[in-house]
């Protein structure tokens, strides 16, 4: 069954702190992607991988394929990174890379 | 460039109603995936369009249907309306429809059936 568990649930952290998110799902996909939704609703895609690392800014993404995992970390948050965090998978067994298991996502708040 | 665009932003239909919803993707772009979010479910894949095709389909009732027009806009149509239906339904597009094609998502449309 194709699925993905997202922890923590809540996350609250003081500026400045590291951040870290973690995904976890049940078989082999095509690619993991991970999620920012501000309030309002809009998403916006901040990474898609299917192996090693990625970094963008402050963010880091990593993938283990092989425990099937995928961390999501934030260096030096700011008050800005608060927002739902959700990560997808796009799963082999799918019949597009586009349908996408989401999991149940992150709500990081980050004090000033 | 603009992004996805998704109309209208917000909209309110009584039970028993139809609604459609609109998506035009990115300028270029040829895949369009729709994606329905409940409070309750969260965010799930309803179907995918590419070059006017469905290439997938969620697991959602046949009341929920779509279409893709030939400058790759979409819409999606839902019909006899159920209040389990409110939800925010947000579409992405992406370039091509293969796996290491980044998607791009649109702001959402909110919808509430009352």
């Amino acid at each position: 069954k194709n699925e993905v568990e997202q922890s923590p649930q809540n996350l609250t952290a003081q500026e400045g702190e590291f951040i870290t998110i973690n995904c976890s799902y049940s078989v082999g996909i095509s690619a993991l992607h991970w999620l920012q939704q501000h309030p309002g609703g809009g998403i916006v895609s901040l990474f898609m991988l299917s192996s090693g690392k990625k970094k963008h800014g402050r963010l880091i993404a990593t993938i283990n394929i092989q425990e099937k995992h995928s961390s999501l970390h934030i260096t030096a948050s700011h008050p800005r990174d608060s927002a739902v965090y959700i990560c997808a998978a796009g799963f082999l067994s799918s019949g597009s890379a586009r349908q996408l298991t989401f999991g149940s996502g992150t709500q990081l708040t980050v004090l000033p | 460039k603009a992004g996805v665009t998704q109309t209208p932003r917000y909209l309110i239909k009584t039970r028993g109603q139809q609604v459609t919803l609109s998506c035009s993707p990115i300028s270029g772009h040829r895949s369009v995936s729709w994606y329905q979010q409940t409070p309750g479910q969260g965010l799930q894949f309803l179907f995918e369009y590419f070059s006017e095709t469905q290439r997938n389909k969620g697991n959602f009732p046949g009341r929920f249907s779509g279409r893709q027009f030939s400058n790759s806009r979409s819409e999606m149509n839902v019909s006899t309306l159920e209040l389990g239906d409110s939800a925010l339904y947000l579409c992405a597009s992406s370039f091509s429809e293969g796996q290491d094609t980044e998607a791009f998502f649109g702001q959402g449309t909110r919808l509430t059936v009352v």
